[in-house]
C-alpha cells in the first residue's frame, strides 16, 4: 500500500534559515503528491503540490520537487519567518486528490525562533 | 473560498453513548467528502469515504457499524460514533472536495473524549 515518511521534529530554526523538510513515499503507480501546513487552532491548509515526475510545486516562497527516481517531495523554503511556525504534512493520492483520501506522514512541527 | 465547517469542535461523552459530528462545506458543493482519524503525534489516518446519496466506503479495519457515516447532501455529512468506548477517543478530521482534480478542504477538526 501507499504510504509516507517525513522527518519527525520539532524542527527549529531562527528566522531567515534555509529550511528543508525531507518527504519520501512508497506509492503503486503515479501518485499527486502534496504539502499541507496547520497553524495552530486550525485545519489543514494546502500549500502546494505536483502531479507528476519533475513537477515543482510553490506558494508563499515554499517549494517542492516531484522526484520520481528517488520517490521524493522535499519540502525547502530559502528563508523562514516567525509566521511559518506550524505543523507540516506531507500527503499523497492516486488522484489528483479530490476524489481519493489522502496518505498522510506523521507531521513536522516547525518552530522559528526570532 | 473553500471553507468547511465542522461541529461541535470538541465533545465529551460517557462510554456507551453515541456521539454525531457534523461536517459542512459553507461556500461549495461536495461531491466527495472524507474522514480522518489523526492520534496524538501521529498521522492523519483515512477512515472512510462518501459521495453524496451513496453509501460509504470504509478503509481496512474501520467498522462501519461502529463509525456511521451519512452524506444526504452536496454541503453535509456527518459521522456518528455509536456505543463509544474510550479507546475511540480521538481527534477527527473530514475534508470536502468539489471536484477530483481540485483536491480537498479540511475542515478544523473535532475532538472526542470518551469517560
Amino acid at each position: 500500500g501507499n504510504s509516507v515518511t517525513q522527518m519527525e521534529g520539532p524542527v527549529t530554526l531562527s528566522e531567515e534559515a534555509f529550511l528543508t523538510i525531507n518527504c519520501t513515499y512508497t506509492a503503486t503507480g503515479y501518485p499527486s503528491l502534496f504539502w499541507y501546513v496547520q497553524y495552530p487552532g486550525e485545519g489543514l491548509q494546502l500549500l502546494l503540490k505536483a502531479t507528476k515526475a519533475d513537477d515543482k510545486g510553490s506558494n508563499k516562497g515554499f517549494e517542492a520537487t516531484y522526484r520520481k527516481e528517488t520517490t521524493s517531495f522535499h519540502l525547502e523554503k530559502g528563508s523562514v519567518q516567525v509566521s511559518d511556525s506550524a505543523v507540516y504534512f506531507c500527503a499523497l493520492s492516486d488522484s489528483g486528490g479530490g476524489a481519493d483520501g489522502l496518505t498522510f506522514g506523521k507531521g513536522t512541527h516547525l518552530i522559528i525562533q526570532p | 473560498g473553500a471553507v468547511v465547517s465542522q461541529h461541535p469542535s470538541w465533545v465529551i461523552c460517557k462510554s456507551g453513548t453515541s456521539v454525531k459530528i457534523e461536517c459542512r462545506s459553507l461556500d461549495f458543493q461536495a461531491t466527495t467528502m472524507f474522514w480522518y482519524r489523526q492520534f496524538p503525534k501521529q498521522s492523519l489516518m483515512l477512515m472512510a469515504t462518501s459521495n453524496e446519496g451513496s453509501k460509504a466506503t470504509y478503509e481496512q479495519g474501520v467498522e462501519k457499524d461502529k463509525f456511521l457515516i451519512n452524506h444526504a447532501s452536496l454541503t453535509l455529512s456527518t459521522l456518528t460514533v455509536t456505543s463509544a468506548h474510550p479507546e475511540d477517543s480521538s481527534f477527527y478530521i473530514c475534508s470536502a472536495s468539489p471536484g477530483t482534480a481540485t483536491g480537498q478542504y479540511f475542515g478544523p477538526g473535532t475532538r472526542l473524549t470518551v469517560t
